[in-house]
């Protein structure tokens, strides 16, 4: 079965920081990993999707890379906004489940 | 291009009324989802379409949950009867193709309170 952690499930950093929020499942034999963000009260707005084949996708400030082989995945934020305040959530499709498995999430505050 | 669409955004109930949620996915998308997300926690999938075929619902608590997706187009989501612990968020997801394709749009959610 797999599993999906994310750590830390908390993160505040000042204004223009670069940060990495990190996400680590069991089964390496996934399809696609996907990240989204979450806004208080908001449905998931995808950021990232990297497939299996693909070491990683970068849109904007976001880079976000994978590394089957040790189930990771990170995503990069460079110089953070408060803007950029959300949970994040990773998500992985496959690994011995047919069903997308996500992560409980990180909130990100960034301050003024 | 519209995002995926639900209804009704928020929703109050008493416990052991009926309530039902609606689902518009983006144009196109075979594949559609829907995911029963609790404070503080990932969502978590309830049932997943392939077209109007319900490929996945082992997550469903059927005794009380039921779903339907006519047409292979718009779906509902219905609980009856509504018990206090069916509180959250329920969200529905879209995506092009199969389960193994494609990038997951999500709708804003249907938050439901059961008193």
């Amino acid at each position: 079965k797999q599993e999906v952690t994310q750590i830390p499930a908390a993160l505040s950093v000042p204004e223009g920081e670069n940060l990495v929020l990190n996400c680590s499942f069991t089964d390496s034999a996934i399809y696609n990993l996907q990240w989204f963000r979450q806004d208080p009260g908001k449905g998931l707005t995808s950021l990232l999707l990297i497939q299996s084949s693909q070491r990683e996708q970068t849109s904007g400030r976001l880079n976000a890379s994978l590394d089957k082989s040790s189930g990771r995945s990170t995503l990069y934020i460079a110089a953070s906004q408060p803007g950029d305040s959300a949970t994040y959530l990773c998500a992985v499709n496959g690994g011995g489940s047919e069903k997308l498995v996500f992560g409980k999430g990180t909130k990100l505050t960034v301050n003024p | 291009e519209a995002g995926v669409v639900q209804s009704p955004r928020y929703k109050i109930i008493e416990k052991k009324q009926p309530v039902a949620f609606w689902c518009n996915p983006i144009s196109g998308h075979n594949t559609l989802y829907w995911y029963l997300q609790n404070l503080g926690q990932g969502p978590e999938l309830l049932i997943r379409y392939e077209n109007e075929e319900a490929v996945d619902d082992s997550q469903l608590p059927k005794d009380r949950f039921s779903a339907e997706r006519l047409k292979g187009v718009d779906s509902t989501l219905k609980i009856q009867p509504a018990e206090l612990g069916d509180s959250a968020v329920y969200l529905c997801a879209s995506r092009p193709g199969g389960a193994h394709t494609g990038e997951l749009f999500f709708g804003e959610g249907s938050r439901l309170t059961v008193l």
